[in-house]
């Protein structure tokens, strides 16, 4: 199965700083369609999980500009330009190229207000 | 509006089965793909499987392959998820997810809470 693996686990910014997380796929995340399955999922305390991102950097619906997606391959990166404290949670990726066999997420990286 | 409503938590004994139901709204339910992803306290996220009304048969990750029934009712537009022979470690949340394929999971329910005790 294909293993994403997310740096840093625990992330602590502070408000108004920008912050980012990496995931790395132990196999190419290109599709033979073209595309790049890799999704970026926030998390609030007590909450179900919010899409942020599809395949690579397309912003969700209401999701604010200051989130944003890049990469290629197998090393991706998610950026929060200024953190807010609305912000805090769990974040991860997941990969959805290679289903079959696998749909996966990535360990998730907290993050927090320092 | 996109709706995925579960149903309530429930507690069960080892060795028993447990089944939880995700009804929908909004948009055609045969067309699209229903995930169950399920977290363990404190844990991560953990794709267990899922189906394609449209298409009929459902899928399934290997670990769960044998233990895990999802089916789905058109009439209701409601996705089911049952669980065999449960055991502690399958305490968790598990949340059902929409989407347009199993890659893309752009709705969740509200989660079920699925506790394992003597």
């Amino acid at each position: 199965d294909v293993v994403l693996t997310q740096s840093p686990l625990s992330l602590p910014v502070t408000l108004g700083q920008p912050a980012s997380i990496s995931c790395r796929s132990s196999q190419s995340l290109v599709h033979s369609d073209g595309n790049t399955y890799l999704n970026w999922f926030q998390q609030r305390p007590g909450q179900s999980p919010r899409r942020l991102i599809y395949k690579v950097s397309n912003r969700d619906s209401g999701v604010p500009d200051r989130f944003s997606g890049s990469g290629s391959g197998t090393d991706f990166t998610l950026k929060i330009s200024r953190v807010e404290a609305e912000d805090v949670g769990v974040y991860y990726c997941m990969q959805g190229t290679h289903w079959p066999p696998s749909i996966t997420f990535g360990q998730g990286t907290r993050l927090e207000i320092k | 509006q996109v709706q995925l409503v579960q149903s309530g938590a429930e507690v069960k004994k080892p060795g028993s089965s447990v089944k939880v139901s995700c009804k929908t709204s909004g948009g055609t339910f045969s067309s699209y793909a229903i995930s169950w992803v399920r977290q363990a306290p404190g844990q991560g996220l953990e794709w267990m499987g899922g189906i394609i009304p449209i298409f009929g048969s459902p899928d399934y990750a290997q670990k769960f392959q044998g233990r895990v029934t999802i089916t789905a009712d058109d009439s209701t537009s409601t996705a089911y998820m049952e669980l065999n022979s449960v055991r502690s470690e399958d305490t968790a949340v598990y949340y059902c997810a929409r989407g347009a394929g199993y890659s893309h999971l752009d709705y969740w329910g509200q989660g079920t809470l699925v506790t394992v005790s003597s």
